[in-house]
């Protein structure tokens, strides 16, 4: 069982560039999420998934975009990469009706755009 | 809108004291889930405790206890007999059973320091 996965660990991109940050969990989490991490703003929600074929935006969307093929897998693409896309990338994923709630976290991606 | 505020950018304790941290939210939900995670160097989020909001008993973690206060939207964490290993950062995050059903809202986060 190895929780969530993300790959890479980190990235260094040119202003423009494309690339695709990979998310996969293994528990047959209904809900899974990305949040991007910038010094003293906590987490932001980028898009979420509630499950396979449905996504929505979450708090700071634009830049992004994401999809659920299926329930494990949950990439999130940059079409455009911007500097002010900068930050470290966190993919989550739970239960949404067990009664726990509990996110787990990947180990995180961090993203410098040039 | 659900928000979360920790008021506290930083704060320090020596070794085996008991320090709190503050966490206050807002919200229009009546059932929701509450949490603080810790955030070491390490960079990963690893779950400290969590509180159910329709319970009243406040939930405790071995050495990590929190006081939930419903009615002021108060939700501090207290660290007792703090360890070196305590440093990090801690977010507090809501989770709404409502129309924010599955989304964390977090805090901006408090950074501990405990010091020998």
């Amino acid at each position: 069982n190895a929780g969530v996965t993300q790959t890479p660990k980190f990235q260094v991109l040119k202003t423009g560039q494309s690339m695709t940050l990979q998310c996969a969990q293994d528990m047959n989490h209904e809900y899974m999420s990305w949040y991007r991490q910038d010094p003293g703003m906590g987490l932001r929600l980028i898009h979420y998934s509630v499950g396979a074929g449905i996504t929505d935006q979450g708090e700071v969307p634009n830049g992004y975009n994401v999809s659920r093929s299926t329930t494990e897998d949950f990439p999130l693409r940059l079409l455009s990469a911007a500097p002010s896309q900068t930050s470290v990338y966190f993919c989550a994923s739970s239960y949404l009706f067990s009664g726990r709630d509990e996110q787990f976290f990947g180990p995180g991606t961090r993203l410098t755009v040039l | 809108a659900q928000t979360v505020t920790q008021s506290q950018p930083e704060m320090s304790v020596q070794e085996a004291e008991t320090v709190t941290l503050s966490c206050t939210y807002d919200t229009s939900e009546s059932n929701y889930y509450l949490f603080w995670y810790k955030q070491p160097p390490s960079r990963q989020m690893i779950l400290v405790i969590r509180q159910e909001a329709y319970k009243q008993q406040n939930a405790t973690e071995n050495r990590f206890s929190v006081n939930f206060q419903k009615a002021a939207k108060s939700f501090s964490l207290k660290i007792s007999d703090s360890q070196l290993g305590d440093t990090a950062m801690y977010f507090c995050a809501f989770n709404g059973r409502g129309s924010t059903l599955g989304r964390l809202y977090f805090g901006r986060g408090t950074q501990l320091t405990v010091w020998p």
